[in-house]
């Protein structure tokens, strides 16, 4: 039962460039929105959310979109750096949090 | 500042072996508490989450339990490991409401 998906398992973006990440969701009962930060062997981090109530939220580098009515959400980091390269997770919460299965980002210098 | 730990950070175990990992949190009280778990090239997969002493949610019906003898303390156990008991285990804390989940460094169990 994938209640949210990442479709991209990976995605490569040139430094300075703009990264875009996508997640899709099917229950229209998640209210909150995460997206997290990982590297190998190590915990997830959380990066940034939305509530459902909003359709972006701007931190830094790093914005998140959210269209409900396409159960979508986004998040660009502008410029992209180097050191973003990691797997990044969506997620989506009501009761518990859910989690997508992840894309590879990969930043060239 | 609150704090998680996770316990140990790898593990090798037999098949049919039994298995315990701790989760303890410090500098927050009756967080909500969850497991997940990582297998090679997938997503996280939320196993168990707990809101208060004694009350735990499973999501997925397997070899595992969990359980919260304390307010802070969350543990994974199985009675008898399988092979694809193997993954990258991770415990996380929230506060109520919407909020986000802090992750604990994880635990690599392979079962050989």
């Amino acid at each position: 039962d994938q209640q949210v998906k990442q479709n991209s398992p990976s995605l490569s973006v040139q430094e300075g460039r703009i990264s875009i990440l996508n997640c899709d969701y099917t229950n229209s009962m998640f209210d909150y929105f995460l997206w997290y930060k990982k590297y190998p062997a190590e915990g997830p981090t959380f990066l940034i959310s939305i509530s459902s109530i909003k359709d972006k939220n701007e931190d830094g580098r790093f914005t998140v979109f959210l269209n409900k009515s396409a159960k979508h959400l986004s998040l660009h980091i502008v410029p992209s750096q180097p050191g973003d390269s990691a797997v990044y997770f969506c997620a989506a919460s009501y009761n518990d949090m859910r989690f997508g299965a992840g894309t590879r980002l990969t930043v060239k210098p | 500042s609150q704090t998680i730990h996770q316990w140990p950070a790898t593990l090798v175990q037999p098949v049919g072996s039994p298995l315990s990992l701790e989760c303890t949190v410090e500098g927050t009280s009756n967080p909500n508490l969850y497991w997940y778990r990582q297998a090679a090239g997938r997503g996280l997969q939320l196993l168990f989450y707990s809101v208060g002493i004694g009350q735990i949610s499973s999501e997925v019906p397997q070899n595992l339990s969990a359980s919260r003898p304390q307010d802070r303390q969350f543990i994974l156990s199985s009675k008898k490991l399988l092979l694809s008991d193997s993954g990258f285990y991770l415990c996380a804390w929230s506060v109520r409401g919407n909020s986000p989940l802090h992750f604990g460094n994880g635990t690599r169990l392979t079962v050989t």
